[in-house]
């Protein structure tokens, strides 16, 4: 099946520093890919989806400076977090769909945990 | 997007069926219903996908009445590991903004 890998699984930073999260769907080419956060003990919140090659489009409430996509590459997506605080904290989850599969079928990564001090 | 209504938890003992409803009221013709499974600290995973009738696979049963305003996510057997927490997603093909609800949250019981 279709394999999504987050990198790091866990990270802790100080306030204010920049922390990047990858990405990658390691055996399908994924031209579509999302970005996810999730607080405890709720769902998941769409951030934003990236299509290789040109800007993210952003969901309303989530600062596109702050959050910084790239989607360089058919297989690899990142998420920076700029200058990252407490409130930040948080699981951050990316997928990736297929051209093929069932209809609006995403393939999730494992999760990043960011915890900031 | 047609948002989705389903119970916040639920118990179940080992070795029974389960059935998650979700309502979805405002369900559009095209739209597919989609139903992901998550553990705790990992990404969801998909389940089972249908449009109507009842679809079927290895791990559970999707019913969806001819209105289509509702579905039913049935597991059978359940066991220890299938403690998690089930969405119930609606959308058409192709759709973006896939709308994660609350989910329901189903704890197995030994």
């Amino acid at each position: 099946g279709a394999v999504v890998s987050q990198h790091p699984s866990w990270v802790i930073c100080k306030s204010g520093t920049s922390v990047k999260i990858e990405c990658r769907s390691l055996d399908f080419q994924a031209t579509t890919m999302f970005w996810y956060r999730q607080f405890p003990k709720q769902s998941l919140m769409l951030m934003a989806t990236s299509n290789e090659g040109s800007k993210a489009t952003y969901e309303q409430g989530v600062e596109k400076d702050k959050f910084l996509i790239n989607h360089a590459s058919l297989t690899l997506s990142t998420l920076t977090v700029t200058s990252a605080h407490p409130e930040d904290s948080s699981f951050y989850i990316c997928s990736a769909r297929t051209t093929g599969g069932y209809y609006n079928e995403q393939f999730f990564g494992p999760g990043t945990r960011l915890t900031v001090l | 997007l047609a948002k989705t209504t389903q119970p916040i938890s639920m118990d179940s003992y080992e070795g029974q069926e389960v059935n998650i409803t979700c309502s979805h009221n405002n369900i559009a013709t095209n739209d597919y219903i989609t139903w992901y499974q998550q553990f705790p600290s990992q990404g969801p995973r998909f389940i089972i996908q249908g449009y109507k009738t009842k679809v079927t696979n290895e791990v559970a049963s999707l019913f969806i009445p001819a209105d289509r305003k509702s579905s039913t996510l049935s597991l059978p057997r359940v066991s220890l590991s299938d403690t998690a927490v089930y969405y119930c997603l609606v959308g058409a093909p192709g759709a973006n903004n896939l709308f994660f609800g609350t989910g329901t949250r189903l704890t197995v019981i030994p």
